[in-house]
């Protein structure tokens, strides 16, 4: 596509349940990266992929965080029972695996 | 470890001219990037310097001083659409084709 795709774009949840999150990079971007921000902090690094693999999974704040990319293309973040914590918008960003990053316009995250 | 420090925060006045420092602490980097992000908005690409010097792009220019491990965004002719957050980011060689990012600095622009 034109740009990064994420969605939803907001999305209320109550504690407990989970929720997916997609993002669609610019195709051809081999470079996939999850971030989370909450509201007036910086960018909070969780995942990166390069194709499907992912290299670093560092950022992953606990195991109740998940993410897969399938055919090099689309990923899904999955947190599992959710917690008001997690609360944050989720950005995800593709690159050609330089230096230029293209995100999307987030996943505003609210648990209730 | 690799890190970067901007200014929180930074006011200006319509009209005028403003920096925004970055410094940073990293064992060798590709080069020295700027984003913008408007409140409730998405990171957007500025600028990207990959040599020292002046990089130019309208009102818009970023330095970099490699030896000064030292660089800034300077905006000229401040609009009200200028206030955002503006964050600093380099590519380390040691740092698997991830950005790392500053905190980010607010400008805050008043009439």
């Amino acid at each position: 596509g034109a740009g990064v795709s994420q969605s939803p774009s907001n999305k209320v949840t109550e504690k407990g349940k989970d929720v997916e999150l997609r993002c669609d990079p610019i195709s051809g971007h081999t470079a996939l990266y999850w971030y989370r921000q909450s509201l007036g902090q910086g960018l909070e690094f969780l995942i990166y992929f390069q194709g499907n693999s992912a290299p670093d999974k560092s950022g992953l704040p606990s195991d109740r965080f998940s993410a897969e990319r399938t055919g090099g293309s689309v990923s899904t973040l999955t947190i599992q029972r959710t917690q008001q914590e997690d609360s944050a918008v989720y950005l995800c960003a593709s690159s050609l695996g330089g230096e230029g990053y293209t995100f999307g316009s987030g996943t505003r995250l609210t648990v209730v | 470890g690799q890190s970067l420090e901007q200014p929180s925060e930074v006011t200006a006045v319509e009209g005028a001219i403003v920096q925004i420092n970055c410094t940073y602490q990293t064992s060798g980097f590709y080069g020295l990037s700027w984003y913008q992000q408007h409140d409730g908005g998405a990171p957007t690409f500025l600028s990207y310097n990959a040599l020292d010097g002046l990089e130019e792009t309208g009102r818009f220019s970023s330095f970099l001083s490699r030896s000064d491990s030292y660089g800034y965004l300077l905006l000229q002719e401040l609009q009200m659409k200028d206030s955002a957050s503006y964050f600093c980011a380099v590519m380390g060689v040691d740092s698997n084709y991830q950005l790392i990012w500053g905190a980010g600095t607010k400008l805050i622009i008043k009439p």
